[in-house]
């Protein structure tokens, strides 16, 4: 089976940088992903990460290390839309399926 | 549309009743996924679909019953709702292959009563 944890909850200031982290423990691994869920509405894609490094889109960076079964979100430049939850997930060793962790609530202040 | 919708938005229904949560994609991906998300929780998977008439379960499928008859549609059947069944649902779709994002619908919210 597989399992993630990540922090539940994080607060920071409009501008700051952010990390989230993800370790996990998994049977099968493809890779690991990046989802954003604002308050009522629907997990959208962020990232993904099949190889170890880092992996820039705009002001979110996404890093993985398969060796320390473990991955970090970074958010820069915190915007007040950007607060949301986070949710990392691996995807399985078919590559179809996804295991999600328990989401990092991410509240930004002014 | 262009899409995945899911239907309906929201539900209230009684202990014991049948539900149908229906959803549609128009992408021909062929993948399709059902995950519940209670309260504060992340996303746990129902049960998956790689190509029509073939399913799977996932994490929790106990209690819920699938069907893809059709590539575009992957429907959701409570068989008989219990209070524990409260959620909200995800359907979700994947192309598969090289792809990596899923797709999200817009999310059901079922109330047992």
């Amino acid at each position: 089976g597989q399992s993630l944890e990540q922090p539940s909850e994080v607060t920071a200031v409009e501008g700051a940088i952010v990390q989230i982290n993800c370790t996990y423990q998994t049977s099968g691994f493809y890779g690991l992903s990046w989802y954003q869920q604002h308050d009522g509405g629907a997990p959208t894609f962020l990232s993904y990460n099949a190889l170890d490094g880092l992996e820039e889109t705009g002001r979110f960076s996404s890093f993985l290390s398969r060796s320390d079964s473990y991955g970090y979100l970074l958010l820069q430049e915190l915007q007040m839309k950007d607060s949301a939850s986070y949710f990392c997930a691996v995807r399985d060793r078919a590559g179809n399926k996804l295991t999600f962790g328990g989401g990092t609530r991410v509240l930004v202040k002014p | 549309d262009a899409g995945i919708t899911q239907s309906p938005r929201y539900k209230i229904t009684e202990t014991g009743r049948q539900v149908t949560l229906m959803c549609h994609q128009t992408w021909s991906h062929s993948y399709m996924f059902w995950y519940r998300q209670d309260l504060g929780h992340g996303l746990r998977l129902i049960y998956y679909s790689a190509a029509a008439d073939i399913t799977d379960k996932g994490e929790v499928p106990d209690g819920y019953v699938v069907s893809r008859s059709k590539t575009e549609n992957f429907p959701l059947t409570l068989e008989s709702a219990t209070r524990s069944q409260t959620s909200v649902y995800f359907c979700a779709s994947f192309p598969g292959g090289r792809g990596y994002e899923q797709y999200f619908g817009p999310g059901t919210r079922l109330t047992v009563t």
